[in-house]
């Protein structure tokens, strides 16, 4: 069975400077995708940015990045010029298509706090 | 346009009372997810629907909850006989198109409390 794993609980990062949010995961898959979701105090979920394992390129958007390892299964999350709105909770999700359908795995999260 | 929305926002229900809870998708999105959150946690996977069709139910914690999305659009999540242990943010999620690096659009979640 996959599962994804934050070992962060909460992190905290003084506004315009960087921080990295850490996610391991296990599986035996060859072909899936990766995920990190933004869950602000509103509770509603946003996609933050998005990996295919196939690809060795690391994606970014905007001052967000990650750091793909996949033969180590790691897969952070670095935000760059932290502003304050990205306080939020944030998880990693796995993601494989079989037979049909889809099965998404979250981790337990890490909150963020970006300080003035 | 309108994202997704669920209703109600909040839920309080005593112990053995029946619960509906509603997901409305983006209009067009194909598939659709129930996730249920424990405070602190992740969501957890519950179920997927393919337009009408409950392709994936293995997440469905036991035959007390179920779900149904009879024209492919609008979807109800029943926990029958609700349980303390069934409190938790029940989250509805959709996808435009079937291929696997969609995203996934989520709505606000229903918070359930069951005293």
């Amino acid at each position: 069975a996959q599962t994804v794993t934050q070992s962060q609980p909460e992190m905290s990062v003084q506004e315009a400077e960087t921080v990295t949010l850490s996610c391991t995961y296990d599986t035996s898959e060859n072909n899936y995708y990766l995920f990190w979701y933004k869950q602000p105090p509103s509770r509603q979920m946003i996609l933050v940015i998005r990996q295919e394992a196939y690809k060795q390129q690391n994606a970014t958007e905007n001052r967000f990045s990650v750091n793909f390892q996949k033969a180590a299964k790691s897969f952070s999350l670095k935000i760059s010029d932290s502003q304050l709105g990205d306080t939020a909770m944030y998880f990693c999700a796995f993601m494989k298509h079989a037979s049909g359908t889809y099965k998404y795995i979250f981790g337990t999260g890490t909150r963020l706090k970006v300080l003035a | 346009g309108a994202g997704v929305s669920q209703s109600p926002r909040y839920k309080v229900a005593k112990r053995g009372q029946d619960v509906a809870l509603r997901c409305d998708p983006i209009s067009g999105h194909v598939s659709l997810f129930w996730y249920q959150q424990a405070l602190g946690q992740g969501p957890e996977f519950l179920t997927y629907f393919q337009n009408e069709a409950q392709l994936d139910k293995s997440g469905l914690p036991s035959d007390r909850f179920f779900a149904e999305r009879p024209e492919g659009s609008v979807s109800t999540l029943k926990i029958q006989r609700t349980q303390q242990e069934d409190s938790a943010v029940y989250l509805c999620a959709s996808s435009l198109i079937l291929i696997s690096y969609n995203e996934q659009f989520f709505g606000p979640g229903t918070r359930l409390t069951v005293l």
